[in-house]
């Protein structure tokens, strides 16, 4: 079984700054892990995701994430928020097998102050 | 631009009506997929075609009908429905069953 959490359900970040949200998964088999975006009136738009490999995955607008299989988390960063950078935001874990399996994270709405 | 296509952006319909949602995806993709959100929730998965063959959420009402009339082409037929229906329906493709889901920009459902 798996299943994704995703702390905060919104996060509040000041133009130029760190921007965290974090998620930490559950799964018994190997995780295919994945971030997407949704800006408002839109779907979800892939922004990195991990499959195999090197666990520093870097993806599109300047994010990235790191895999820690120790601390089954998959936290997303970007070291300076744009305010286009304001949508939701939802991990995700798949089994490496099926797409169609995929379990979404409640989403975290990012929030940019000028 | 998003690679999927979907068609209509909004869409209001009675409880009696029939309507159908449509989507489109020119990559060559052989999975397809509906999903429904809700307002400040997840997508949640209705339907799988993969390789043209069915995969149904069996907690999905009957008033939901999938079609894949071929590999670029699934279609969502809509009658009966509830004003609890009224979300987000969002298409997505696939290369495959491991690769990322490539998303429309959804039809806006309200059902009055």
């Amino acid at each position: 079984a798996q299943s994704v959490t995703q702390l905060g359900s919104h996060v509040s970040v000041s133009e130029g700054a760190l921007v965290l949200l974090r998620c930490n998964y559950s799964s018994s088999v190997p995780p295919y892990l994945f971030w997407y975006v949704q800006y408002p009136n839109q779907g979800l738009q892939l922004l990195l995701k991990y499959t195999t490999g090197a666990t520093l995955v870097k993806g599109i607008n300047g994010f990235e994430a790191e895999f820690k299989k120790s601390e089954t988390s998959f936290h997303l960063t970007k070291p300076s928020a744009h305010m286009s950078d304001a949508a939701e935001y939802f991990c995700a874990v798949s089994p490496w097998s099926s797409a169609s399996k995929i379990i979404f994270g409640s989403g975290t709405r990012l929030s940019i102050r000028p | 631009d998003t690679e999927v296509t979907q068609t209509p952006k909004h869409l209001v319909m009675g409880m009696t009506n029939k309507k159908s949602l449509k989507c489109e995806q020119h990559m060559g993709h052989r999975a397809m997929y509906w999903y429904k959100q809700k307002a400040k929730k997840p997508p949640e998965l209705m339907f799988v075609y993969s390789y043209e063959k069915l995969s149904i959420n069996e907690s999905v009402p009957s008033r939901f009908s999938p079609e894949c009339p071929n590999s670029s082409l699934l279609n969502l037929h809509l009658h009966a429905l509830q004003p609890e229906d009224s979300a987000l329906y969002l298409c997505a493709s696939s290369q495959g069953e491991n690769s990322p889901l490539h998303f429309g920009n959804g039809t806006r459902l309200t059902v009055t």
